[in-house]
């Protein structure tokens, strides 16, 4: 079945410097993906929609300059957390929905830390 | 905001049927109502969705009020594999997939 894939699955960085997550879809091609972000014991969090070809919709509250978000083509969208601090320490997660809309593949998660 | 209301925890023993609740008052005519769960330090993963009629599958059943104001997620034997964060979400019929999650219900499964 159809797969999403995200990489790292963990990453440690230091503060002040950029990171980026890998989202790909496997065997399907996504137009849309969807990012979110997880505190430890807290749902997820809906950051931005990721659009082929054109710029990202992100949502209240989430800066688009630090958190940056390319879709170029249609099985690969990254999200690059730039001048990282610890407070942007969480679990993000990508999503990519089947054409039909009948299921939301997710990433496995990228656990960032920052130091 | 999320459309969905769980409650934050549920309990259950194995290998006794779990039913995990969840309102969504203000549904709309072309909402569909999905369900996923997340284990530990995972993505969240599909289990079962449907628009007015009762599902099954071979992860659970999912039966959906006549009014649609609320449906209800069964497991019918829980195991402890089956520990984790269920999610109740609404998905736009027409064509949106912007998917907002609700906090959703910690299942706990007793040996």
């Amino acid at each position: 079945g159809a797969v999403v894939s995200q990489h790292p699955s963990w990453v440690i960085c230091k503060s002040g410097t950029s990171v980026k997550i890998e989202c790909r879809s496997l065997d399907f091609q996504a137009t849309t993906m969807f990012w979110y972000r997880q505190f430890p014991k807290q749902s997820l969090m809906l950051m931005a929609t990721s659009n082929e070809g054109s710029k990202a919709t992100y949502e209240q509250g989430v800066e688009k300059d630090k958190f940056l978000i390319n879709h170029a083509s249609l099985t690969l969208s990254t999200l690059t957390v730039t001048s990282a601090h610890p407070e942007d320490s969480s679990f993000y997660i990508c999503s990519a929905w089947d054409r039909r809309g009948t299921e939301a593949f997710f990433g496995q998660g990228t656990r960032l830390t920052v130091v | 905001d999320a459309k969905t209301t769980q409650p934050n925890s549920m309990e259950s023993n194995e290998e006794e049927p779990v039913h995990l609740p969840c309102n969504h008052s203000t549904i709309s005519g072309t909402d569909y109502i999905h369900w996923y769960r997340q284990l530990p330090s995972q993505g969240p993963e599909y289990v079962i969705h449907g628009l007015t009629s009762n599902v099954n599958n071979r992860m659970a059943s999912l039966a959906i009020a006549e009014d649609r104001k609320s449906s209800t997620l069964i497991l019918h034997r829980a195991t402890l594999r089956d520990a984790a964060v269920y999610y109740c979400i609404l998905r736009d019929g027409n064509g949106g997939f912007k998917t907002i999650f609700g906090a959703g219900t910690r299942l706990f499964v007793k040996a």
